[in-house]
């Protein structure tokens, strides 16, 4: 049972360079968000999905899309990637009625 | 909007000394209040949660109590080892169901020294 887990660890890019961020969950939980993480800002909802097929916005949208790929899967995709997105990102996941479990996140550069 | 404050950091404590990081809340309803603890290069991990107002929620020698009169879900432990060093997180919980979210404080770092 490896939780929640998390691709790449590590990547750096250049600006305007998109990537997909992968994160998949074997504990059957419905629901799967994503997070950033900066030094002193806490961590922030990027987006959710509450079930399989849907998606929802957080707190700090713009420049990202997702896609719930199914129940397990739910990644994370920058276009055209800036400076200011420069961060860690962590995926979480949760079962109703349960607390949410988080993956060991992916730092990103972008130069 | 819901928010979370916490104390800010960081706190650097000897070895057995008594810890506590203060975590005050703002929300419409009733949340659920947690503390998450992030080790160095370690996603996040529930620490403790409480529910309702006057829980005490415990685990590995680290307290909280939810108190609705002065919402607020302060971290306490009698006596912090070096391996309690971390970052420590204050979330509520925000609706029920399929819209539940988290909301976070922006993380107390804590280093305890031999």
């Amino acid at each position: 049972n490896a939780g929640v887990t998390q691709t790449p660890k590590f990547q750096v890019l250049k600006t305007g360079q998109s990537m997909t961020l992968q994160c998949a969950q074997d504990m059957n939980h419905n629901s799967m968000y994503w997070y950033r993480q900066d030094p002193g800002m806490g961590l922030r909802l990027i987006y959710y999905s509450a079930s399989e097929g849907t998606t929802d916005k957080g707190e700090v949208p713009n420049g990202y899309n997702v896609s719930r790929l199914n129940k397990r899967e739910f990644s994370l995709r920058l276009e055209s990637a800036a400076p200011s997105q420069t961060s860690v990102y962590f995926c979480a996941s949760r079962m109703i009625g349960e607390t949410q479990y988080f993956g060991p996140g992916t730092r990103l550069l972008v130069l | 909007g819901d928010s979370v404050t916490q104390m800010e950091g960081p706190v650097t404590l000897s070895e057995e000394a008594f810890l506590t990081i203060n975590c005050t809340y703002t929300a419409t309803g009733y949340p659920s209040l947690f503390w998450y603890v992030q080790y160095p290069g370690e996603g996040l991990q529930l620490l403790l949660k409480a529910t309702k107002a006057d829980d005490k929620g415990s685990n590995k020698g680290f307290e909280a109590t939810y108190r609705k009169e002065t919402t607020s879900f302060h971290l306490e432990k009698g006596s912090v080892q070096v391996s309690d060093s971390a970052v420590y997180f204050c979330a509520l919980s925000d609706g029920g169901g399929s819209n539940y979210k988290l909301t976070f404080g922006k993380g107390t770092l804590l280093t305890v020294n031999p």
